[in-house]
């Protein structure tokens, strides 16, 4: 079990440019879920899907974010144009179902100029 | 909605020693897992223990156990024999297990910070 596969590990842009970050989810699972993490905000949920479906994007600060899961083996999450103020830890997570804990990857640091 | 609330900022400990993290929730549901998960400096996020709500007995992973008290919505994590290697931020998290939606989401607590003096 490779786990949770997040690329890259970090990325450094400058300010208006676009971000794609990438996640693999675990075989098998079936929700997948984009947070991201600051000091000032904690670890805060961007979107949810299950089955491939965006379930909850609630979370997503504005229309600069989106993400995609066209297949079950396959997430991105996409910021454009980027902002100082994006710079933070995106985890993708991946869990089976409503079951138990989620399973996260190890993280893009985003850092933007 | 559901909270989850860790009033421990910091935390410290000597090795050896035995420490307990305090959480505590808000939820309306019966229904639901709880989770302490722990971020070393390296900020994966590792899973350490979880709870069933429908459980009454308290789980435990080797030196970590919780004590999990549904009426009053408390699950705080005991480390027993302190390492080194558990210096790290431990965030405790709720996710509800009703089915479908928006519902399953982990809501996280805002992480305690560990520290084992040597």
């Amino acid at each position: 079990d490779a786990g949770v596969i997040q690329s890259p590990r970090h990325e450094v842009t400058e300010m208006g440019q676009e971000v794609t970050l990438r996640c693999k989810p675990i075989s098998g699972h079936n929700s997948l879920f984009w947070y991201r993490q600051t000091m000032m905000r904690g670890l805060e949920l961007l979107i949810y899907f299950n089955n491939n479906v965006p379930i909850d994007d609630s979370g997503m600060p504005e229309d600069r974010f989106s993400a995609k899961m066209p297949n079950a083996s396959f997430s991105t999450l996409k910021i454009q144009p980027s902002e100082p103020r994006d710079s933070a830890v995106y985890f993708c997570a991946s869990s089976l179902a409503r079951l138990g804990g989620l399973h996260f990857g190890n993280g893009t640091r985003l850092t933007v100029t | 909605a559901q909270t989850v609330t860790q009033s421990q900022p910091e935390m410290s400990v000597q090795e050896a020693e035995t420490v307990t993290l305090s959480c505590t929730y808000d939820t309306s549901e019966s229904d639901y897992y709880l989770f302490w998960y722990k971020q070393p400096p390296s900020r994966q996020m590792i899973l350490v223990i979880r709870q069933e709500a429908y459980k009454q007995q308290n789980a435990t992973e080797n030196r970590f156990s919780v004590n999990f008290q549904k009426a009053a919505k408390s699950f705080s994590l005991k480390i027993s024999d302190s390492q080194l290697g558990d210096a790290a931020m431990y965030f405790c998290a709720y996710r509800s297990q009703r089915y479908g939606g928006a519902t399953n989401k982990l809501i996280f607590g805002t992480g305690t910070l560990l520290a084992v003096q040597p």
